[in-house]
């Protein structure tokens, strides 16, 4: 099946600070996601992309799709204690119909220090 | 607004029982996912329906079943409960017609443990 490598696993940041993650992939999706999931709970949706090159912003985040259509960045500027979480990327391949299921990257353990 | 609905969010079985999660998804929203998330994992798709009938089957086992009903909450029928069954589920939802952004939303998970 697809796979995503998503980087880094983990990072410890100070409060304030701004941070990037990634992901890649072998194969072409069609759609790009980013969620964010707290310990317990299921993940919520923080960005959608659509289309090859899109920049989207969602408040301090900021998450682009790679033009090759095999990759993903997030940002996350001027970071704070809630930003603390597992960041997990997700690719779709296809596009419209009826089935959206998603491949998710491995995840990327967010810690911010006050 | 309306979220996806899970229930139980707790549940906690003994090897070769039954259990049965339930899923309400989110109003007008015709398509239904299952994922499974193992500790310290990611979330593994199990099986989708849209529209009442499967739509995509992924990484379940045929001791798991799932069906999704005329008011287009699912449920997902796991027996023969094995330990290694422990884990998060999370149903999620998103609207299936052809054009739509393809946005999944996801529960807050039913957490079975299988002692």
């Amino acid at each position: 099946g697809q796979q995503l490598n998503q980087s880094p696993q983990s990072m410890f940041i100070q409060e304030g600070e701004d941070v990037s993650m990634n992901c890649t992939s072998s194969s072409i999706f069609n759609t790009w996601l980013w969620y964010k999931q707290d310990p317990g709970e299921g993940p919520v949706l923080l960005i959608a992309l659509y289309k090859a090159g899109e920049l989207t912003s969602n408040g301090r985040l900021t998450a682009q799709f790679g033009i090759t259509r095999k990759d993903s960045f997030l940002n996350i500027s001027a970071s704070i204690p809630s930003d603390v979480g597992i960041y997990f990327c997700a690719g779709q391949p296809n596009s419209g119909g009826s089935n959206y299921k998603l491949t998710f990257g491995k995840g990327t353990l967010l810690t911010v220090n006050p | 607004a309306a979220g996806v609905i899970q229930s139980p969010r707790h549940l906690i079985k003994e090897k070769r029982e039954t259990a049965t999660l339930k899923c309400y998804p989110i109003p007008r929203h015709d398509t239904v996912y299952w994922y499974q998330q193992g500790p310290g994992q990611d979330p593994q798709f199990l099986i989708s329906f849209y529209e009442k009938m499967q739509s995509d089957k992924g990484s379940i086992p045929d001791r798991f079943s799932a069906q999704q009903f005329s008011d287009y909450h699912s449920e997902l029928n796991m027996s023969s409960l094995e330990l290694g069954d422990s884990a998060l589920y999370f149903c999620a939802s998103s609207w299936g017609v052809t054009g739509n952004t393809g946005e999944l939303f996801f529960g807050e998970g039913s957490r079975l443990t299988v002692l």
